[in-house]
């Protein structure tokens, strides 16, 4: 058990529509990552949120966006869905930021299906 | 364009043989390689996180090595057992993110 939680585990949704993933990070950690995997892929970093600001952007479209909140828990919106998106969504939460060199605990993802 | 490779992609290993496999990275602007083991249903986790060149680390029967000059880290398994089935991911972090490579799936024959 990591300690990361997310929800839903399962979700489908059509093409055009608006999605709102949520995870709930360890208590304390303050850094949450949220990674894209598509299929036969490695996890495909979206975004960095430490300290409830975004501290990082990998190349993803602005209709991606997240939150974080002072409880440790985030979300992440996707505008717009694309048959693309259908992916896993997996966030990670660590403590101090990515460039500390902790480990990242991760939850169990959220499988996206857009139709 | 960061690229993070493994090799295999996949490997079947007798119970009780011992096993590798390898990550390559960029050697630029590195600050630590990660390496997770992810069951199936399952949250990825941590296993290793290396940092100095020529670092070794050890948990149980894995190990891993890391060479930063070259970029390329092995992860060794050692009298693999059924457990040990998952896929293994490796992860460059560089400045403000990990970048994964495609993984290592790992099956384990009894």
């Amino acid at each position: 058990e990591t300690g990361v939680t997310q929800s839903p585990t399962h979700l489908i949704k059509t093409r055009g529509q608006q999605v709102t993933l949520r995870c709930s990070s360890q208590s304390g950690h303050n850094t949450v990552s949220w990674y894209q995997q598509a299929l036969g892929q490695g996890p495909q970093f979206i975004f960095q949120y430490y300290r409830e600001e975004e501290n990082g952007r990998g190349n993803f479209p602005p209709r991606f966006s997240g939150l974080q909140f002072p409880n440790y828990s985030s979300e992440l919106n996707v505008n717009a869905l694309e048959l693309d998106d259908s992916a896993l969504y997996l966030c990670a939460s660590s403590l101090g930021g990515v460039r500390w060199n902790t480990e990242a605990f991760f939850g169990q993802g959220t499988r996206l299906t857009v139709v | 364009i960061l690229n993070v490779e493994q090799s295999p992609q996949s490997l079947h290993v007798q119970e009780g043989d011992s096993t590798n496999f390898t990550c390559s990275f960029p050697s630029s602007n590195f600050y630590a390689l990660h390496w997770y083991r992810w069951e199936t249903a399952k949250s990825p986790e941590a296993l290793f996180v290396m940092t100095l060149n020529g670092d070794e680390k050890k948990k149980g029967r894995i190990s891993a090595t890391l060479n930063t000059k070259e970029g390329y880290s092995y992860l060794y398994i050692k009298g693999s057992q059924p457990e040990d089935s998952a896929t293994y991911l490796c992860a460059y972090q560089g400045a403000q993110k990990l970048v994964f490579g495609q993984g290592t799936r790992l099956t384990i024959n009894p």
